[in-house]
């Protein structure tokens, strides 16, 4: 069975600095996608990023990069230049890509943004 | 564009109460998912539905039931409530052809 796991309960940066959240995972599959989603304190569940196990690039949205480092089964989330909307839940997720399957979540990183 | 639309957004219920959750898809998204999260937990999967049939299980109890109808819209009946049952319960609907899920705003219960 997958597994996904995010050891930092809680992050915070300053604001306008840069700061990465972990991710790691355990799968015995080789086509798979990663997601980082977000959760601010509306609730509202939004994507921030999505990764497919198969491009070997790093996958951008804006201020938000993630390090995909599929030997070593680790998905990292970078936001530069960070906000204070940025304040939020992190989760990461992994979906197997045999079928729509579920996501399998991570615990979540609560990112703090100080002024 | 159009998101995944999910009603009621609150919604309160006595102990033993049955409860209907409704959730509209996102425009020709074949798959719906059903997630209960609870306070300072990530997601659990219950349910999802290709193409109106069952496509996967998690952790439903046996008290809840979903289906998805003709139009794609799915609803998520839960009989017998209990406490426990108080959550955040989102709708995710995504489209086979791509693979993200995109998420509603989420069902708030409260039982009480």
């Amino acid at each position: 069975a997958q597994t996904v796991t995010q050891s930092q309960p809680e992050m915070s940066v300053q604001e306008a600095e840069t700061v990465t959240l972990s991710c790691t995972y355990d799968t015995s599959e080789s086509d798979y996608y990663l997601f980082w989603y977000k959760q601010p304190p509306s609730r509202q569940m939004i994507l921030v990023i999505r990764q497919e196990a198969y491009k070997q690039q790093n996958a951008t949205e804006n201020r938000f990069s993630v390090n995909f480092q599929k030997a070593a089964k680790s998905f990292s989330l970078k936001i530069s230049d960070s906000q204070l909307g940025d304040a939020a839940m992190y989760f990461c997720a992994y979906r197997s890509a045999q079928s729509n399957y579920q996501l399998i979540w991570g615990a979540g990183t609560k990112l703090i943004i100080k002024p | 564009a159009a998101g995944v639309i999910q009603s009621p957004r609150h919604l309160i219920k006595e102990k033993r109460e049955t409860a209907t959750l409704k959730c509209y898809p996102i425009p020709r998204h074949d798959t719906v998912y059903w997630y209960q999260q609870g306070p300072g937990q990530d997601p659990q999967f219950l349910i999802s539905f290709y193409e109106k049939m069952q496509s996967d299980k998690g952790s439903i109890p046996d008290r809840f039931s979903a289906q998805q109808f003709s139009d794609y819209h799915s609803e998520l009946n839960m009989s017998s409530l209990e406490l426990g049952d108080s959550a955040l319960y989102f709708c995710a609907s995504s489209s086979s052809m791509n693979t993200e899920a995109f998420f509603g705003q989420g069902t708030r219960l409260t039982v009480v």
